[in-house]
């Protein structure tokens, strides 16, 4: 079965202060996916990034960078200089190949709150 | 246009009403889903069509009737919900078939209330 931890239920972070939202999964594909969406308060979900359990590189992208170890099983996202526009509920997720494909697993969620 | 559009974005319902809910893409994407999500919980997975067909139901009431009328079209039919059933109802489509395990599109839900 699989399982995505977020162990942190909400961060408060005043502007321009570094953020760490950690994530642990569990699975038992050898091949598999995990992303990062955002869920701001207009309710849509959005894509942040998906990387393959081969890539071990960190990445970044602009303020979000995104530090993947396997040997953890952690998926951890990074967000620099916070900005109050980043206050939203962030969701790690994993999808396998188990059950046919796509099947994404939901951590609980991270509330962000950045505050002036 | 590289949207998913859902609606109604509210809706209130008594449990003895029939309504629908509605999702439009026009990415040309061939896997759509819906999605159920309580408050300050993560959604979670109802149905999948691909390719138009159903492909995964995740044991969901039948009181809820998906429909794929064609690859740009979703709905839901809702008949005799409960009040435990209001939830936010996101739908949202991937360009691949379901094994392809590619980002999903999401549309901004459809709030809903059954009194």
């Amino acid at each position: 079965a699989q399982k995505v931890t977020q162990a942190q239920t909400e961060i408060s972070v005043v502007e321009k202060e570094d953020v760490t939202l950690d994530c642990v999964y569990e699975t038992r594909d050898t091949t598999y996916y995990l992303f990062w969406y955002k869920q701001p308060p207009s309710g849509e979900l959005v894509f942040l990034i998906r990387r393959n359990s081969f890539d071990e590189q960190n990445e970044i992208s602009g303020r979000y960078s995104w530090n993947f170890q396997k040997s953890t099983s952690s998926f951890n996202f990074t967000i620099t200089a916070s900005q109050v526009v980043d206050s939203a509920v962030y969701f790690c997720a994993l999808s396998g190949f188990t059950g046919g494909g796509n099947k994404l697993t939901f951590g609980t969620g991270t509330q962000l709150k950045v505050e002036l | 246009d590289t949207e998913v559009t859902q609606t109604p974005k509210h809706l209130v319902m008594g449990m003895t009403n029939k309504k629908s809910l509605k999702c439009e893409q026009h990415m040309g994407h061939r896997a759509m889903y819906w999605y159920k999500q309580k408050a300050k919980k993560p959604p979670e997975l109802m149905f999948v069509y691909s390719y138009e067909k159903l492909s995964i139901n995740e044991s969901v009431p039948s009181r809820f009737s998906p429909e794929c009328p064609n690859s740009s079209l979703l709905n839901l039919h809702l008949h005799a919900l409960q009040p435990e059933d209001s939830a936010l109802y996101l739908c949202a489509s991937s360009p691949g078939g379901i094994a392809t395990n590619e980002k999903l599109f999401f549309g901004s839900g459809t709030q809903l209330s059954v009194l």
